[in-house]
C-alpha cells in the first residue's frame, strides 16, 4: 500500500536559518502530494501541493518539488521565522483511493 | 467562510458516558473523515464517508460509530467512553477527485478527556 516517511523531529532552528524537512513516499500510479501545517491548538491546513512530476508547490516562502525519480517531496524555506514553529505533515492521495496517506508529522521549533 | 466546523471544542466525560461529536462543512464536499491525533501517533483514521448515507471503517474504528444523514454533516458517536479514547478529534472534508486528487480541509478539533 501507499506510505509516507518523514524525518523525525523536533527540528530546532534559529530565526533566519534554512529549513529542509525530508519526505519520501511509496505509491502506485501518480499520486498528488501535499504539505500541511498545524499550528498549536489548531487543525491542519494546506500549505502547498503538487499534482505531477517536476511540479513545484509554493506558499508563504515554503517550496517543495515533486521528484518522481527519487519519490520525494522535501519541504524547504530559505529563512524561517519564529511564527513558522508548527508541526508539518507530508501527505499523498492516489487516484482511486478515498483515503489520503499521511506521514507522522515533523515538529519545527524556531528560536529568536 | 466557515469551512469545517466542529462542536464542541472541549469536553470532559466520565468512563461509560456517551456523546456525539458534530462536524459540519459548508463547501458541498462529497468526502468526510474523522481522525484522532495522539502524541507520537500522528493522525489515525477512525471512519470516513464518500457521500450522503454512506460510511466506512478506517484504521481504528472500534468503540466509535458514525452517521452521515445529510451531506454537510458527519457525526461521530462514542457509545460508552473509555479513558483510551482521550484524544484530539479532527474532522476533514474534501471534494470528489477529478483529474487530480483534492486536498483535505480540516476543522480545529475537539479536545476530549475521559476520566
Amino acid at each position: 500500500g501507499d506510505s509516507v516517511t518523514q524525518m523525525e523531529g523536533p527540528v530546532t532552528l534559529s530565526e533566519e536559518a534554512f529549513l529542509t524537512i525530508n519526505c519520501t513516499y511509496t505509491a502506485t500510479g501518480y499520486p498528488s502530494l501535499f504539505w500541511y501545517v498545524q499550528y498549536p491548538g489548531e487543525g491542519l491546513q494546506l500549505l502547498l501541493k503538487a499534482t505531477k512530476a517536476d511540479d513545484k508547490g509554493s506558499n508563504k516562502g515554503f517550496e517543495a518539488t515533486y521528484r518522481k525519480e527519487t519519490t520525494s517531496f522535501h519541504l524547504e524555506k530559505g529563512s524561517v521565522q519564529v511564527s513558522d514553529s508548527a508541526v508539518y505533515f507530508c501527505a499523498l492521495s492516489s487516484g482511486g483511493s478515498y483515503i489520503p496517506t499521511f506521514g507522522r508529522g515533523t515538529s519545527l521549533i524556531v528560536h529568536p | 467562510n466557515a469551512g469545517v466546523t466542529q462542536t464542541p471544542k472541549f469536553r470532559v466525560l466520565k468512563t461509560g458516558q456517551s456523546m456525539t461529536l458534530l462536524c459540519a462543512q459548508d463547501m458541498n464536499h462529497e468526502y468526510m473523515y474523522w481522525y484522532r491525533q495522539d502524541p507520537g501517533m500522528g493522525l489515525r483514521l477512525i471512519h470516513y464517508s464518500v457521500g450522503e448515507g454512506t460510511t466506512a471503517k478506517g484504521e481504528v474504528p472500534d468503540g466509535y460509530n458514525v452517521s452521515r444523514l445529510k451531506k454537510q454533516n458527519f457525526l461521530l458517536g462514542l457509545e460508552s467512553a473509555a479513558p483510551s479514547q482521550t484524544s484530539v478529534y479532527f474532522c476533514a472534508s474534501r471534494e470528489m477527485d477529478g483529474f487530480v486528487n483534492q486536498p483535505q480541509h480540516f476543522g480545529d478539533g475537539t479536545r476530549l478527556s475521559i476520566l
